[in-house]
């Protein structure tokens, strides 16, 4: 059964650093996605990584895939307040498999 | 852009009775979905649905619960005699191809008293 673990699961960082989030997944996995969750709100997507060492930025955002080590990082750059918000990883498994299975998440705080 | 809708935003529904969650999904997507979060909780898969039958599900899935499309366009989940650990936030998805693209809803508060 696939398995989904992120890290950390709190980050308080301030204004102007650097940070990553780790994901690391049990199985086999054809494609990990990030998605970013205000409190009380729905799920937005922010990246779908389909194959080994795949690399995707947005803005101060970049998450990277490694399916040898079963792992994608999300990367922050330069934090500004409005990333706060907590970010979940997802995979699926292989063989066309439906369901994501989802991370932990990580709930991130950026302090001015 | 195109949006998975969902009603009510929010429901309070008494222990024991029946609760009828909606989802409208984007209008070309074939595959449709119901996870869960409790609040403070990882995002859990419910159930899977395409072609009109059940594809896949989650051993939350059990026979509490049941999922329709009754006309072409709304999705549902029904859960029958409701507990009070049934209390989370739903969220419907949807996605044009297998695993992939998947478009969440902004999801029904659940409350269980």
């Amino acid at each position: 059964e696939l398995k989904v673990e992120q890290n950390p699961l709190f980050l308080s960082m301030q204004e102007g650093k650097n940070y990553t989030i780790y994901c690391n997944y049990s199985t086999t996995s054809d494609r990990l996605y990030w998605y970013r969750q205000d409190p009380g709100k729905s799920l937005e997507s922010l990246f779908v990584l389909l194959s080994n060492g795949a690399v995707k930025q947005e803005g101060r955002l970049m998450a990277s895939l490694d399916t040898k080590a079963r792992l994608s990082t999300l990367h922050i750059t330069a934090a500004v307040h409005d990333l706060s918000a907590t970010y979940f990883c997802a995979a699926s498994s292989n063989f066309g498999n439906e369901k994501l299975t989802f991370g932990t998440g990580t709930r991130l705080t950026i302090i001015p | 852009e195109p949006e998975v809708t969902q009603t009510p935003s929010h429901q309070v529904t008494q222990m024991g009775q029946e609760v009828i969650l909606r989802c409208v999904p984007i209008s070309n997507h074939l595959y449709f979905y119901w996870y869960r979060q409790i609040l403070g909780q990882k995002v859990e898969f419910l159930v899977s649905f395409y072609n009109n039958e059940i594809s896949e599900k989650s051993e939350i899935f059990d026979d509490q619960f049941s999922v329709e499309r009754p006309d072409g366009s709304n999705f549902t989940l029904k859960i029958r005699s409701t507990k009070l650990e049934d209390s989370a936030m739903y969220f419907c998805a949807s996605s044009e191809y297998r695993n992939y693209g998947y478009t969440f809803g902004s999801g029904t508060r659940l409350t269980i008293v």
